[in-house]
């Protein structure tokens, strides 16, 4: 099966609430990225986390990674109707030979966020 | 500075046909990636060139499908007698090179219907 597999793949919640979406992949990763995705639009980053941090905030997203169980979660705190997307988390494996990383996605966690 | 930037954003083509998909990535950016999203699903890694050069393609479809950086222009994703399981939206991302930490800027995508 894949890298990044998120959970739960839908998510609705009321306007203002917290989201948390997860992430498990099972190989050895560099770094763990989130996107977001607009229906019909393309990719936007929102923040990347390195294999040696626990914990990164931006803005009311926070993230957080355990390398131990392969996992990440992503928080979106006082959440609002423009957060209505899809998430998508993404492992860069070690290097390769050439020094750049390959970049898997999963297959993502629809949000709906009602006014 | 412009993002990267796709053309056309939607492409019809008949069964057979041939369909062209560019990219021209940030500027300064030497790397180039081409992803493709079928619905409902993440996006799957297809190639990754630098100028001149397929670094890799391990992603790529071994019949109808190939890919180039050249020089001077855009990325070209070319499919060749295009089937309906083509349709799909084809993502383009751009790095300023290799390193840790990098990040991938994704263009707006390329959304192509094969009838």
């Amino acid at each position: 099966s894949q890298q990044g597999e998120e959970d739960p793949q839908a998510l609705s919640i009321q306007e203002g609430e917290n989201a948390t979406m997860n992430c498990s992949y099972k190989t050895s990763i560099n770094n763990l990225q989130w996107y977001r995705q607009n229906s019909g639009r393309g990719l936007v980053h929102l923040i990347l986390i390195r294999s040696n941090e626990r914990e990164k905030h931006s803005g009311r997203l926070r993230v957080t990674l355990d390398t131990s169980k392969k996992s990440s979660s992503l928080l979106i705190t006082a959440s609002r109707a423009a957060d209505t997307a899809s998430y998508f988390c993404a492992t860069a494996d070690r290097f390769l030979s050439g020094g750049y990383q390959k970049v898997t996605f999963g297959i993502g966690t629809k949000l709906q966020v009602i006014p | 500075n412009a993002g990267v930037m796709q053309n056309p954003r939607h492409l019809v083509r008949r069964r057979g046909q041939e369909a062209r998909l560019r990219c021209s990535p940030m500027k300064g950016h030497s790397h180039v990636y081409w992803y493709r999203q079928l619905p409902e699903e993440g996006l799957k890694f297809m190639v990754y060139l630098q100028k001149e050069n397929i670094i890799d393609e391990s992603g790529m479809p071994k019949e109808r499908f190939s890919a180039e950086f050249p020089k001077e222009g855009p990325s070209i994703l070319r499919i060749q007698q295009v089937v309906r399981g083509d349709s799909a939206a084809y993502f383009c991302a751009s790095s300023p090179g290799t390193g840790v930490s990098y990040e991938q800027y994704f263009g707006p995508g390329t959304r192509l219907t094969v009838t």
